[in-house]
């Protein structure tokens, strides 16, 4: 069964620093999100990309963040100079069109120090 | 303003019964739905979806109802098993779009043998 995959599946560093998180959407997919998860908190949207376009993005995607699809398969989240309360669970999804499912990969653990 | 929202943070069931998790939702625009599963350490796993032309809609072994009239949403799981001890999440997207999910803050699922 395809699946989303992420690296790396837990990423240490130090604020300041840029940091790329990596995602393989399923292949035939063509919306790509990124969500992430404070610890003990729900699940919060950050963008929707599609057709090498951003779609959506929410108030917590400024300036430091960006997103990527540098080739045919991944998709990338870049968070610019890293600050403490980025650290959280990064979860990439996608879906076929945009209005069904959304089947997220197993995460990305972001620790900024 | 926009929320969706659990109605109760934790349940525990016995092995063989059903279960039902419950969610509110505030936003009338919102016409899609859906539950996810997530286990400690893992993303959210797609269970059932429902659009707003429908007040119910049956899987395996789950049963979604929605009820427009009151923004409630329910979650039914018949024969809970052990596997199924997990956090549920509702999430719902306004207008038709699937493209920017918002989670409700979820239900942790214990199943006791």
């Amino acid at each position: 069964e395809p699946e989303v995959t992420q690296t790396p599946s837990h990423q240490v560093t130090q604020m300041g620093q840029e940091v790329i998180l990596r995602c393989v959407p399923i292949s035939n997919h063509l919306y790509f999100y990124w969500y992430r998860q404070i610890l003990g908190q729900k699940v919060e949207f950050l963008v929707s990309f599609y057709n090498n376009e951003i779609s959506e993005k929410s108030e917590i995607f400024d300036d430091q963040f960006s997103v990527e699809r540098p080739d045919g398969s991944n998709f990338t989240l870049k968070i610019r100079s890293t600050k403490l309360e980025d650290s959280a669970m990064y979860f990439c999804a996608s879906s076929w069109t945009g209005h069904n499912e959304q089947f997220f990969g197993p995460g990305t653990r972001l620790t900024v120090l | 303003g926009e929320s969706v929202g659990l109605h109760l943070p934790t349940l525990s069931v016995q092995e063989g019964d059903n279960s039902i998790i419950n969610c509110a939702y505030s936003n009338s625009a919102s016409d899609y739905f859906i539950w996810y599963k997530q286990e400690s350490g893992k993303g959210p796993q797609f269970i059932i979806d429902i659009r707003s032309n429908m007040d119910k809609r049956q899987g395996q072994r789950v049963t979604v109802l929605l009820n427009k009239t009151v923004k409630h949403l329910s979650l039914q799981i018949a024969a809970t098993q052990p596997g199924d001890s997990a956090v549920y999440f509702c999430a719902e997207t306004p207008s038709g779009s699937a493209r920017q999910l918002t989670f409700g803050s979820g239900t942790q699922l214990t199943v006791l043998p």
